[in-house]
């Protein structure tokens, strides 16, 4: 258990639809990250937030947005939901460690849209 | 851009064979970390080098970081089905975000 909580474990939505996607960090986690992955694919970097606030931005598509709340949880909105949006969604947490930072990841959210 | 190039891409080992997985990059990295990933599951931390020529033994898996902290290996002995899964390694900068590798994908057979 990596302490990296998501909720829902399924969601199965139909296209034009809007979703969200929660994610808890770890106990003292202030960095949050968001990663989408297609079936049979790498992990693509979407968005990253510090503390409540935007750090980095990947391949995120304009009709998604993310947040991070005062108590650290975050959340993944993805609208105008299309077939190719169906896939794994991951956040990982992660704190310096030993001179470095270590990611930690969440189960994962299972997105099917038909 | 920094990347991360992974070898082979698929790999399919009977049960008690060795293997051995690389990571390399043009780049240097202040860190690299070692991941597994089950199908439908999250990555899960292997280990973390941090020193260039450290090497991290985790029972039967070998995590070698190499001098100049561009490349890394993991070398599995004895390989069992329960290794089965994908292998990520991804490289950490300061200022910079995660890398990552596109993967090993190993399969071991009974």
């Amino acid at each position: 258990d990596s302490g990296v909580t998501q909720t829902p474990k399924h969601l199965i939505t139909a296209t034009g639809q809007r979703v969200t996607l929660r994610c808890s960090p770890r106990s003292g986690d202030l960095s949050v990250y968001w990663y989408q992955q297609s079936l049979d694919q790498g992990l693509q970097f979407l968005i990253q937030y510090y503390n409540g606030e935007e750090r980095a931005k990947g391949n995120i598509l304009e009709r998604f947005s993310a947040q991070q709340f005062p108590d650290l949880h975050s959340e993944l909105n993805l609208s105008s939901l299309e077939l190719g949006d169906s896939a794994l969604y991951f956040c990982a947490s992660s704190r310096q460690t030993s001179g470095t930072y270590e990611q930690y990841f969440g189960p994962g959210t299972r997105l099917t849209v038909t | 851009t920094q990347l991360l190039e992974q070898s082979p891409q698929f790999l399919s080992i009977q049960e008690g064979e060795n293997l051995t997985v690389y990571c390399n990059s043009s780049s240097v990295f202040s860190s690299l970390q070692w991941y597994r990933q089950e199908p439908g599951e999250g990555p899960v931390l292997l280990v973390t080098v941090v020193t260039g020529g450290e090497v991290k033994k985790l029972k039967r898996l070998t995590f070698q970081f190499g001098d100049a902290r561009k490349d890394s290996s993991l070398h599995i002995t004895a390989a069992q089905p329960g290794d089965t899964g994908l292998y990520l390694c991804v490289g950490w900068n300061y200022g910079q975000n995660f890398v990552f590798g596109p993967g090993t994908r190993l399969s071991v057979l009974p």
